[in-house]
């Protein structure tokens, strides 16, 4: 069975702090793809980034990272220099092809950044 | 511009009513899906379409119906069988060549008066 955990359910920081997001996975797929979608108050789900399981380097864009470590089965999300745009819940989310592909969703991280 | 759009953003339903959701994309995407996100919790997958005349029951499909007509369009109506209808309800589509990566459109709101 697939399984995506984000143990923190909310984090609060003060901006310009860094912050990272957690996600553990479950499967026993050698094949799957990892994604990061952040979810704005407005509602809209925003694709981050995916990762496919062959991949393990890291990846940055702009203030954004991701660390995907297949020996721990985690792939972390971390914000640099946080700013009050970045508050938004973040749900971290996994696919495997025997699936048909469809997304095993973790059950998000609210992340506030105050000023 | 290529996108998702859902219509309407905020619907109410009166009880034993049943209201359709509306999903159209320009992506020329193959697969579409709704999925249902209640307050403070993930979302669940309610059904999904990989093709035209196609489509298949998710994680909580009891209540609803779908159909798949035009490759663009994906309508989502809610039921009166569907007894806590109240929720987010948002829809997602991929391609052919990247089935695995899901994009959203903005949401619809539903609301029971």
């Amino acid at each position: 069975a697939q399984k995506v955990t984000q143990a923190q359910t909310e984090i609060s920081v003060v901006e310009k702090e860094d912050v990272t997001l957690d996600c553990v996975y479950e499967t026993r797929d050698t094949t799957y793809y990892l994604f990061w979608y952040k979810q704005p108050p407005s509602g809209e789900l925003v694709f981050l980034i995916r990762r496919n399981s062959f991949d393990e380097q890291n990846e940055i864009s702009g203030r954004y990272s991701w660390n995907f470590q297949k020996s721990t089965s985690s792939f972390n999300f971390t914000i640099t220099a946080s700013q009050v745009v970045d508050s938004a819940v973040y749900f971290c989310a996994l696919s495997v092809t025997d699936s048909n592909y469809q997304l095993i969703w973790g059950a998000g991280t609210k992340l506030i950044i105050k000023p | 511009d290529g996108g998702i759009t859902q219509s309407p953003k905020y619907l109410f339903r009166k009880e034993g009513q049943n209201v359709t959701l509306s999903c159209e994309q320009n992506l020329n995407h193959d697969a579409m899906y709704w999925y249902r996100q209640d307050p403070g919790q993930g979302l669940r997958l309610i059904y999904y379409s990989q093709i035209v005349n196609d489509f298949q029951k998710g994680d909580i499909a009891e209540g609803y119906s779908v159909s798949r007509e035009k490759k663009e369009s994906f309508p989502l109506t809610v039921t009166s069988a569907q007894k806590n209808p109240t929720a987010f309800y948002l829809c997602a589509s991929s391609s052919r060549q990247r089935r695995e990566t899901q994009y959203f459109g903005p949401g619809t709101r539903l609301l029971v008066l």
